[in-house]
C-alpha cells in the first residue's frame, strides 16, 4: 500500500486478556516505531526496529508488552493479560532509515479495556 | 535526559492571521533534529517541517516556519494566514542524530481556527 496500516482500527477486549496488534509499514522502510497516545497526551514511545539489528526496547512499560517484526516486513506488538491503563491508542510509524528519513504515521489502533 | 515542552495546551487563531506555537526543549547534544507534526481529529500524524540543529537557517514549508533559537533551545512554529484545514493537534518532536533514533514528543497545542 501507499502508506502505514494499521490493523484492527479499534479494538474492545475485557481485562485480562491478551491483544495484538499489527503494522504494515511502507514497502522499503526499515525503520518501525510504535507508540503508545493516551487520551489528551502525546506520544509516548514503545519500541523502534531498525534492518536487522537488535530493536530498541526500552520504552516498553512492564514485560506484558512485547513486539515483534520479522526482517522489514510486518510488526506485531502483543499486549498481555490487558489491564485498563492500557487503554489508549497505538500509532505504528515507518521511515526509510532512522537516520534522515521522516516518520511516517498510521491512524493508530484505538485500544478501549473494559 | 531529554525533554520537550509545550506549554500551551491550547490556542485559537482567526481565519487568515497568524499564531505561533511554542516549543522548547532540553538536550547535551549539540546536533539533532526537531520537527513539527500535526494530527487532525483523523489521528493520523503529518510531518509539518523538520529542522536540523546544525543548520542556522530557519526551515519554512509555505505557511509555515519556524524560529529556530538553539542557544535558548527554543523551537516554534508559525502558521500565517491560518485556514480552517489547519485545525488539529500540533506536536513538537526531538531527535538525536547518533546514539539513539528515539523521538521525544511534546504533549501538544490544540489548535482551534475561528471562522
Amino acid at each position: 500500500g501507499a502508506g502505514v496500516s494499521q490493523s484492527p482500527s479499534n479494538k474492545v477486549t475485557e481485562k485480562g486478556k491478551d491483544v495484538e496488534l499489527r503494522c504494515d509499514p511502507i514497502s522499503g522502510h526499515t525503520a518501525l516505531y510504535w507508540y503508545r497516545q493516551r487520551l489528551g497526551q502525546g506520544l509516548e514511545f514503545l519500541i523502534y526496529f531498525q534492518g536487522n539489528s537488535a530493536p530498541d526496547k526500552s520504552g516498553l512499560p512492564s514485560d506484558r508488552f512485547s513486539a515483534e517484526r520479522t526482517g522489514e516486513s510486518v510488526s506485531t506488538l502483543t499486549i498481555q493479560r490487558t489491564q485498563q491503563e492500557d487503554s489508549a491508542v497505538y500509532l505504528c510509524a515507518s521511515s526509510v532509515d532512522g537516520l534522515v528519513g521522516p516518520q511516517h504515521f498510521g491512524d493508530g489502533t484505538r485500544l478501549s479495556i473494559l | 535526559a531529554q525533554t520537550v515542552t509545550q506549554s500551551q495546551p491550547e490556542m485559537s487563531v482567526q481565519e487568515a492571521e497568524t499564531v505561533t506555537l511554542s516549543c522548547t526543549y532540553d538536550t547535551s547534544e549539540s546536533d539533532y533534529y526537531l520537527f513539527w507534526y500535526k494530527q487532525p481529529p483523523s489521528r493520523q500524524m503529518i510531518l509539518v517541517i523538520r529542522q536540523e540543529a546544525y543548520k542556522q537557517q530557519n526551515a519554512t514549508e509555505n505557511r509555515f516556519s519556524v524560529n529556530f533559537q538553539k542557544a535558548a533551545k527554543s523551537f516554534s512554529l508559525k502558521i500565517s494566514d491560518s485556514q480552517l484545514g489547519d485545525a488539529a493537534m500540533y506536536f513538537c518532536a526531538y531527535r538525536p542524530t547518533s546514539g539513539t533514533y528515539k523521538y521525544i514528543f511534546g504533549t501538544g497545542t490544540r489548535l482551534k481556527v475561528l471562522a
